[in-house]
């Protein structure tokens, strides 16, 4: 079974501190992602790695930085944590095929972050 | 605009009974389309996977269809259980060239409830 792990269900922080959100996968995967996800709006993209130190911009990467200095551990780092940044947080990892195939996303337990 | 809708936004049953959610997407080139399940404070779960040439596929209780003509997909439920009250969430990839991880598109989710 894939497991995929992060490492904080619940965090609050205040506004401005810098925050550290892990996601670690035990199945190789080479691609990984972090999402946000908010009442009434589908997951979105914030950033993906598809290979160690490879990052690729998402749908919404303001605010946002990532590290992926192992193939198995993947990093969202909120430089200056703001109140509009409070959301649900999912990790996931999938293999990586040819071009324009689409391997399943296995995701994480989330992480609920409040920033007050 | 999302270019995954979901209907309706959520809905009460009884238990034993059955349910249908809608998909309407207008994603495109269309690769496959998955309806996942996430229960609340979790990750999503994938049910079922469809490609171009698949118009229905079924996990269990859970039966999936999909018309690519008319980009509608559907998920129905039989003789639901306490255990279906989560959220379910479609979710459509791009068949894109030049990238090896296919980006999903995310609807806003279904959340179902089911009563005694």
């Amino acid at each position: 079974d894939v497991k995929v792990t992060q490492s904080s269900r619940y965090l609050v922080k205040r506004t401005g501190e810098k925050v550290f959100l892990e996601c670690v996968q035990d199945m190789d995967h080479e691609n990984m992602f972090w999402y946000r996800q908010d009442p009434g709006l589908g997951l979105r993209l914030i950033y993906f790695s598809y290979d160690v130190k490879m990052k690729e911009k998402g749908d919404i990467p303001e605010g946002y930085s990532v590290s992926r200095e192992k193939k198995e551990r993947f990093s969202l780092i909120l430089e200056s944590a703001s109140t509009n940044q409070t959301s649900m947080y999912l990790c996931a990892s999938s293999l990586s095929g040819l071009a324009g195939s689409s391997y399943e996303q296995y995701f994480g337990p989330g992480t609920r972050l409040t920033v007050t | 605009k999302n270019q995954v809708e979901q209907s309706p936004q959520s809905l009460i049953i009884l238990e034993g009974k059955n349910c249908t959610l809608q998909c309407n997407y207008t994603v495109s080139p269309f690769s496959n389309l998955r309806w996942y399940k996430q229960d609340t404070g979790r990750g999503p779960v994938s049910l079922t996977i469809m490609t171009f040439s698949e118009n229905t596929k079924s996990n269990g209780r859970y039966t999936a269809t999909l018309d690519a003509d008319t980009k509608q997909s559907s998920l129905h439920i039989t003789a639901s259980q306490l255990s279906d009250s989560a959220s379910y969430i479609c979710v459509v990839s791009a068949r894109t060239r030049g990238d090896s991880w296919g980006k999903l598109q995310f609807g806003a989710g279904t959340q179902v409830v089911v009563t005694p």
